[in-house]
């Protein structure tokens, strides 16, 4: 069964730097989802992206991330410059259609010290 | 905007019996209504879907759930549970009329299911 992979599984990075999150959708899906679960807390939105073009962004998704689709498999999450309170949990998903269910990946754990 | 509540942290149930979770939503138009569980450090996985039609759902791994409009509910049940069905799970709504394309996902409701 096709399914969403996301690397790295772990990251640690140091305040202030840059990171970039990878995912690779499932192949026939057209929309790409990047939500966050911060340690204890729910699953929230960030962006969705569409068409080669972001769709929709929740207020977390500030100017400190971008996402990408660099080629025809890769979907990336980039974090500018990476506060302590960006550590969490980052999950990608995918969709055939807007309607239809998202998938989502195991995640790439996040921790900025 | 959307909400969900799931009212209970923590579910606990013993190995063959019943298990209910519950949620509840809030959104302006009619919803897209969906179940997730997420296992200690693993991905959120799809275990069932309300879209339009029946208000009864059958999905992944013996589960159900059943959209009840009145009450703005969309409960999880299994008639028999399993050890192996303690996880994380989460519901998660979006509107129809919604242009956007998230989720709203509920806080978690942890399931222990006891030998």
């Amino acid at each position: 069964e096709p399914e969403v992979t996301q690397t790295p599984s772990h990251q640690v990075t140091q305040m202030g730097q840059e990171v970039i999150l990878r995912c690779v959708p499932i192949s026939n899906h057209l929309y790409f989802y990047w939500y966050r679960q911060i340690l204890g807390q729910k699953v929230e939105f960030l962006v969705s992206f569409y068409n080669n073009e972001i769709s929709e962004k929740s207020e977390i998704f500030d100017d400190q991330f971008s996402v990408e689709r660099p080629d025809g498999s890769n979907f990336t999450l980039k974090i500018r410059s990476t506060k302590l309170e960006d550590s969490a949990m980052y999950f990608c998903a995918s969709s055939s259609t807007q309607r239809e269910t998202q998938y989502f990946g195991p995640g790439t754990r996040l921790l900025v010290l | 905007a959307q909400s969900v509540a799931q009212p209970e942290d923590q579910v606990n149930v013993a190995e063959g019996n019943p298990l209910t979770v519950k949620c509840t939503y809030s959104v302006s138009g009619n919803p897209y209504l969906f179940w997730y569980v997420q296992y200690p450090n693993r991905g959120l996985q799809f275990l069932l879907k309300y879209i339009t039609g029946d208000n009864l759902v059958k999905g992944s791994y013996g589960f159900e759930a059943e959209f009840n409009k009145s009450q703005t509910s969309f409960h999880l049940k299994k008639p028999s549970a399993l050890v192996s069905d303690s996880a994380l799970y989460f519901c998660a709504v979006r509107d129809r009329k919604n242009y956007g394309q998230n989720f709203v996902f509920g806080p978690g409701t942890r399931l222990s299911v006891l030998p």
